[in-house]
Parts: structure tokens; C-alpha cells; sequence
């Protein structure tokens, strides 16, 4: 069964990058699922930060783009978010989640399963 | 401001049917797929309804999607206090070039 667990600091100063891991179990990220990141703001909703797929193809919300790096470690089977010059506005739970099904196109497709969760403040 | 619209909250007593609405627009439910997903309170989120209206392995039959044109449906039927949890609608916009999410409904079991 497949299981994805987030890891970082839990505390990141303003404008400094934030740095975090999710580290599969059960599933090679070098098959055919997607694997993304989820944010949530405390008492806020869900907010989409990108997705990367086996191919290297990535997918970034317009409105992080700028600051945002995903990339695959397949020796290490996990996978890594980088978001640089961190403000107060960027303090959430971030969760890391796979695709729900293989060969379908990103449109039809779904997060599932997804890890618990890790928050990261950001404040000096 | 979310790009999907939710209700902020919903209730229902014991063995009630609440309908959960999500409206979007052409460029997301409209032309592609909606997927729902319940987080209850200190947990992660998980997928409730794939693709309108499909069910994963172990969600009870109870819950129910639907979609006409640019919006869609979460139906609970048979409400059990422990489906007091947030409730959130999700599809690919085009425009976006990915995901977007409705704003979360909250559903209190009365």
C-alpha cells in the first residue's frame, strides 16, 4: 500500500526558500502516477502548488510559478518542493499527494493518496 | 476567492440528505472531470468522488456526485455524526493549466 510522508523545517525565516521532501513507500515515483504538492493555509482552504510526472513534465499554479521548484529523486524514491522568498502568506500545511490513476490525462485525474501533512511557518 | 464556489457551510440531522453544490465554469467543471474530497477534522484530505461521479473502494454508497454543465454536486444521504467534516470540490482548469478548488464546505451534523 502506497504511503507518502512530508519532511522540512518547520520554521522558515521571510524570504529565505522553504524546502520540503515527501518520501514514498510502497510505489516506485518512476511509474506512471503524477505526484503534487497541496497547501492549506491554518483555518483556510486547499491550494494547488504543482505537479510533477515520471517524465520530468511539471505543472505549477500561475500564481507561484515564479517561486516554485518541484523535482523527482528516484534513487531515493521521493520527491522535493522548493519555494523561494517565503513571506508570512506562505504559512500552511503543506501535503504532498499522487495521481489517482496511470494514463489518464491530467484533466480526468484526481489526488489520491495523500500524506498527513506537514506546517511550515514562515516568520523570523 | 476561490475559482470553484461553495457554500461556506451545511447541516443536517441524523439520517437527513444534504446536497453540497460546486460551481465553476467552462474553462474547469465544464469541460472537464470533478473530484471531491472530505477532510475531517485534523486529517489529511481524501478523495471522496472521482471523475463526477465515481466512488474509490470503501466510501459508502451514501455519498453520491452528480454534474450538469458548469457545476456540480456532493449528495450525503443517510447523515451519520461522522460525516461531520470539510468538504471540497476540485477540477482541472484549462485557463490555469491546473488544479483548482472550491473554497471547502463545512458540514455540521446537528
Amino acid at each position: 500500500q502506497v504511503q507518502l510522508q512530508e519532511s522540512g523545517p518547520g520554521l522558515v525565516k521571510p524570504s529565505e526558500t522553504l524546502s520540503l521532501t515527501c518520501t514514498v513507500s510502497g510505489y516506485s515515483i518512476s511509474s506512471g502516477y503524477f505526484w503534487g504538492w497541496i497547501r492549506q493555509p491554518p483555518g483556510k482552504g486547499l491550494e494547488w502548488i504543482g505537479t510533477i510526472y515520471h517524465s520530468g513534465t511539471s505543472y505549477y499554479n500561475p500564481s507561484l510559478k515564479s517561486r516554485v521548484t518541484m523535482t523527482l529523486d528516484t534513487s531515493k524514491n521521493h520527491f522535493s518542493l522548493n519555494l523561494n522568498s517565503v513571506t508570512a502568506a506562505d504559512t500552511a500545511v503543506y501535503y504532498c499527494a499522487r495521481g489517482g490513476s496511470v494514463g489518464v490525462p491530467a484533466a480526468m485525474d484526481w489526488f489520491d493518496p495523500w500524506g498527513q501533512g506537514t506546517l511550515v511557518t514562515v516568520s523570523s | 476567492q476561490s475559482v470553484l464556489t461553495q457554500p461556506p457551510s451545511a447541516s443536517g440531522t441524523p439520517g437527513q440528505r444534504v446536497t453540497i453544490s460546486c460551481s465553476g465554469s467552462s474553462s474547469n467543471i465544464g469541460s472537464n472531470t470533478v473530484n471531491w474530497y472530505q477532510q475531517l477534522p485534523g486529517t489529511a484530505p481524501k478523495v471522496l468522488i472521482y471523475s463526477d461521479d465515481q466512488r474509490p473502494s470503501g466510501v459508502p454508497d451514501r455519498f453520491s456526485g452528480s454534474k450538469s454543465g458548469t457545476s456540480a454536486s456532493l449528495a450525503i444521504s443517510g447523515l451519520q455524526s461522522e460525516d461531520e467534516a470539510d468538504y471540497y470540490c476540485a477540477a482541472w482548469d484549462d485557463r490555469v493549466n491546473g488544479w483548482v478548488f472550491g473554497g471547502g464546505t463545512k458540514l455540521t451534523i446537528l
